[in-house]
Parts: structure tokens; sequence; C-alpha cells
């Protein structure tokens, strides 16, 4: 069975740098047409993509999001990772790691737990 | 940027008929997604490619699509079914993702 597990400080000051790992265990990271994701969810609010990779580190990040998203890949210890740069309370949310499955199914089909990460000085 | 409506909230009877729906421009060029969220937890996807669903899932829930519509069915409502329900879908180059704004399903 898939599983993710995301890590990392649930605690970044404003203008600093979010930065969070997912690791994959149960099976492979380097899939043929699977990508790896990030979604958030602020507080008592809807989802959001933040952007995906793929293991070759092809990437692609949410427009609204792109000039402060950094998502990458090492194969060798099954982690991608996301960097947030200029975080601001704005940027609170309960952060997701998922799978997106094989092509043409563009959805999210295992997802790890969540970790909360809290913007504040 | 690419949006999908959802209605923030939907009640229903036990028994009854919950339908969700969730409108966007791109959608007749992508399939749309389900997901449930309960509380704590993280999505599951419950409906894929407009009307499949997932090993699992039960057979009360189905999709289905009407041109830049597409809606989430649960029929026969339980009162597991309370929760959080987001569509997901994609630009039209099949890019960039996107949710849905989100429907809380009560269940009275």
């Amino acid at each position: 069975q898939l599983q993710l597990q995301e890590s990392g400080p649930g605690l970044v000051k404003p203008s600093e740098t979010l930065s969070l790992t997912c690791t994959v265990s149960g099976g492979p990271i380097t899939g043929s047409s699977y990508y790896w994701g990030w979604i958030r969810q602020p507080p008592g609010k809807g989802l959001e993509w933040i952007g995906k990779i793929y293991h070759s580190g092809s990437t692609h990040y949410n427009p609204s999001l792109s000039s402060r998203v950094t998502i990458s890949v090492d194969t060798s210890k099954k982690q991608f990772s996301l960097k947030l740069s200029s975080v601001t309370a704005a940027d609170t949310a309960v952060y997701y790691c998922a799978r997106r499955a094989g092509y043409p199914g563009l959805y999210f089909d295992y997802w790890g737990q969540g970790t909360l990460v809290t913007v504040s000085s | 940027s690419y949006e999908l409506t959802q209605p923030p909230s939907v009640s229903v009877s036990p028994g009854q008929t919950a339908r969700i729906t969730c409108s966007g421009d791109a959608l007749p060029n992508q399939y749309a997604y389900w997901y449930q969220q309960k509380p704590g937890q993280a999505p599951v996807v419950v409906i894929y490619k407009d009307t499949e669903r997932p090993s699992g899932i039960p057979e009360r829930f189905s999709g289905s699509r009407s041109g830049t519509t597409v809606t989430l069915t649960i029929s026969g409502v339980q009162a597991e079914d309370e929760a959080d329900y987001y569509c997901q879908s994609a630009d039209s180059s099949g890019t960039d993702y996107v949710f849905g704004t989100g429907t809380k399903v009560t269940v009275l």
C-alpha cells in the first residue's frame, strides 16, 4: 500500500521560506506517468493546488503561486519537496502531499495525512 | 484564472438524494473528479473521470455531466456521508489543476 508522509517545521516566520518534504513508501516514485503534488488547505477553507513534479524533475505550478514556489525531487531517497518563499499569514494552512494517478486520470489517488504550517512571528 | 464553482452547502434527510453541482468554463474539455473530506482527514476520491467509481466506494455515489456542469449524486444518503465535497479538474491543456470551492453536505 502506497504511503506518503509530510515532514517539516510547523511554524515559520513571516517573510521566510516554508520548506516541507514528502517521503514515499510502499511503491516507486519513478513509476511511469505518475506525478507528485502539493495541495494546501487554510483552516476552515477549501483546497488549493500548489504544483506537481514528475520523477524526471519536470514541474508545473499554480500560476497564482508560481513566483514563490519551487518543487524538487530526490528519487534516491524517494522524496519530493516544497519550498514557498516570502510567506505571510495567508500561507498558514494544512499542506498535503499526494500522488497524481496515471494518465489520463488527472486526480490525486494517494494523499499524506497533511501537516499544519503556521506563519507567525 | 480557471475556477470551479460549487454551492456552499447542501442539506438532505437520511435516505434522500443529494446532488452537488460543479461549474466551470473548461469542464467540457477535461474530466472531473470528486473528493470527500471528513474533518481532520485527507480528501478521498469518490468519483474519477466524470462517472467512474473507485473500488471500495459505495454504489450510492455517482457522477454525471452536462455541458459546463458536472454533478455528484449521493442516492440514499447516510449519516456517514456528512462531509465536505470538492470537485477537481484541469485547464484545457491538462497541465494546471484546480479544485472547486467546496460543498458542505449536512445530513439532517
